[in-house]
């Protein structure tokens, strides 16, 4: 079975510039998780989307947005990119709701590393 | 608040020995999964072991495995026979009941193991 694959993985994008980075889950799987990575930070929640919803929302600005397809491909978008996001954005997936014998547990992409300059 | 907390930010080990990675949680969910992630050089993040709440009895996946103690909230990863490819950043990871898909982490354990 595919594990979860991103695109890009490098991006140099300019301040002010907008960016789109997608991320396909494990076939099967519905939820898709976003999260930053920053050495400063370390790994925060961007958010959850779960059948095309969103399901959950970590504390980010707006300028963050993210949505899911009926095939439960996701795509993040960052608009008017600050030197701040540059940092490594991982997308996890998972079945995402709780039935016998299948938990919760995410399964990482190798991540969109982006930088700002 | 769901916090989780590693104390040790770098650890070494030598081949073939023992490592135990501490970590903390503070969670007021009585339903919860707890994770150990791996993060080789690489960059690429690996589950390595999981934890339901409300089972009591600590999880082993080959070489790794947990003691967790739900009462003081603390859930620590050994690793037996350690390996060169052990070598990562290695993050315990929180996720709380209900429908939510967002995992909280610990600042990560930098492993070493030498030769």
């Amino acid at each position: 079975k595919a594990g979860v694959t991103q695109t890009p993985r490098y991006l140099i994008k300019t301040r002010g510039q907008q960016v789109t980075l997608s991320c396909s889950p494990i076939s099967g799987h519905r939820s898709v998780s976003w999260y930053q990575q920053t050495p400063g930070q370390g790994l925060q929640f961007l958010f959850e989307y779960f059948s095309e919803t969103q399901r959950n929302k970590g504390n980010f600005p707006g300028r963050f947005s993210g949505r899911q397809f009926s095939n439960s491909r996701s795509e993040m978008n960052v608009s008017t990119l600050e030197l701040g996001d540059s940092a490594l954005y991982l997308c996890a997936s998972s079945f995402g709701r709780r039935t016998s014998g299948i938990s919760y547990e995410q399964y990482f992409g190798p991540g969109t590393r982006l930088t700002v300059t | 608040a769901q916090t989780v907390t590693q104390s040790q930010p770098e650890m070494s080990v030598q081949e073939a020995e023992t490592v135990t990675l501490s970590c903390t949680y503070d969670t007021s969910e009585s339903n919860y999964y707890l994770f150990w992630y791996k993060q080789p050089p690489s960059r690429q993040m690996i589950l390595v072991i999981r934890q339901e709440a409300y089972k009591q009895q600590n999880a082993t996946e080959n070489r790794f495995s947990v003691n967790f103690q739900k009462a003081a909230k603390s859930f620590s990863l050994k690793i037996s026979d350690s390996q060169l490819g052990d070598t990562a950043m290695y993050f315990c990871a929180l996720l709380g009941g209900g429908s939510q898909g967002n995992l909280i982490f610990g600042k990560g354990t930098k492993l070493s193991v030498k030769p």
